[in-house]
Formats: structure tokens, sequence, C-alpha cells
């Protein structure tokens, strides 16, 4: 069965204090892999969608990668704001439409 | 650009009852993806709707059903309620077939007793 796995599973910073998070993934057959974040409470706000290895694509202090078996978030120098769990989902030819997502890393950035 | 909405916004059921959500796409979307979340937990996904047909279903039993209207809005219905479907309901719009990228509304939070 396709599967998405992240880690860590919480992870807290200081303002400022760079680092990445880590989503792996069933290789065979990937068609998309997605990076969302969520809110408490609140419906997962889409960031950046990746398709072949080697991609990167960046928004404000984010960026993601895609390598042959895993992807990334890197978060340059966070702010409070950042807080959230960060989602991320796959698609493979397998499965059309369906995406399937991680658990999440829950991001805590103290001032 | 109007986003995804969806209504209610939290709802309170008891076990047996039946429960209907609703879920409007994204302007220029035509279709809806509906997904469960768990406390903690990532979205699972329900089942999509396209041209007014179910186009693809995940592992959910059949109390979970729905559809989709001319105006590509949907509903979601769920019979015989159990108190694991205490979830938040979160729906998803996308367009065409095979465009990749599917944005959420901002779910709706059931919980039955």
């Amino acid at each position: 069965e396709d599967q998405v796995t992240q880690s860590p599973e919480a992870l807290r910073l200081q303002e400022g204090e760079s680092s990445s998070l880590n989503c792996s993934y069933t290789v065979s057959g990937l068609r998309g892999l997605f990076w969302y974040r969520q809110d408490p409470g609140k419906g997962p706000e889409f960031l950046f969608t990746l398709y072949s290895a080697g991609e990167e694509k960046e928004k404000e202090r984010l960026k993601a990668t895609l390598t042959k078996k895993e992807s990334f978030l890197h978060i340059t120098a966070p702010k409070p704001e950042d807080s959230a769990t960060y989602l991320c989902a796959a698609r493979w030819n397998t499965g059309f439409q369906k995406l399937v997502f991680g658990t999440g890393t829950r991001l805590l950035v103290s001032p | 650009d109007a986003g995804v909405t969806q209504s209610p916004t939290h709802l309170i059921k008891t076990r047996g009852q039946q429960v209907t959500l609703r879920c409007s796409p994204k302007s220029g979307h035509d279709t809806v993806s509906w997904y469960q979340q768990a406390l903690g937990q990532g979205p699972q996904f329900i089942f999509q709707y396209y041209e007014e047909e179910e186009r693809q279903r995940g592992n959910f039993p059949d109390r979970f059903s729905g559809h989709q209207f001319p105006n590509y809005s949907s509903e979601l219905n769920v019979n015989a309620l159990l108190l694991g479907d205490s979830a938040l309901y979160l729906c998803a719009s996308s367009f065409g077939w095979s465009q990749e990228t599917q944005y959420f509304g901002p779910g709706t939070r059931l919980l039955v007793l």
C-alpha cells in the first residue's frame, strides 16, 4: 500500500533557527508530492507541488525540495507566525486523484 | 475570488443519526473530494466527484455517500453515525480530472455523542 511518513512528529524552534522537515514516500509510480500548512481547527492551506527529483520551489521563508525517495521542507529564519502543522501528501499513478497524507509535523516557533 | 466553502462549521449528533455536510468548490473548479481528519492524524480520502459521478472511493463503508450537483457543489451524507465518525470533514476542489492540486475548505467539525 502506498504510504507517506513524516518526521519529526513535533519540532520546537527559536525564532530565526532554521531547520528541515522530512517526508518519505513509496517511490514507485509517484505522480506528485504536495505540501500543505494547517492551523488548528482549519483546513489545509496549499503550499507547493513537486513532480520530479531535483525540483525545488520557494515561498517566503519556505523551500520544498524533492529527491528520488524523499522530500524536505526547509524553513529559513522562522518566525512565530510559521507555527502550524505541516502536512505532506502524495499521489501515485495507481491512485488516480486520491491524495495520501502523512500525519504531519507540528512546528512551534518561539520568540 | 471565492475559495472553497463548507457548511455547517460545527455539528453535534447522537449515535445512529444521519448527517449531511455541504461544500461549494472554488470558483472555476469542477471536481470535489472529501476527506476525514481525526484528531492528530492526516486527512483520509473518502471519495471524489467529477461530472456528477463518484469517480474514486477510499476505504470507507457504504454509510458514507455523496452527491454532486450541476453547479459542482457537493454533499457528504453519513448514515447510522458511530462515535468513531467524530472528526473534521474536509472538502477539497480542483479543476478537471487531471488537475493535480487540490484546495481545501475550512472543514466541518462533527461530534457524535
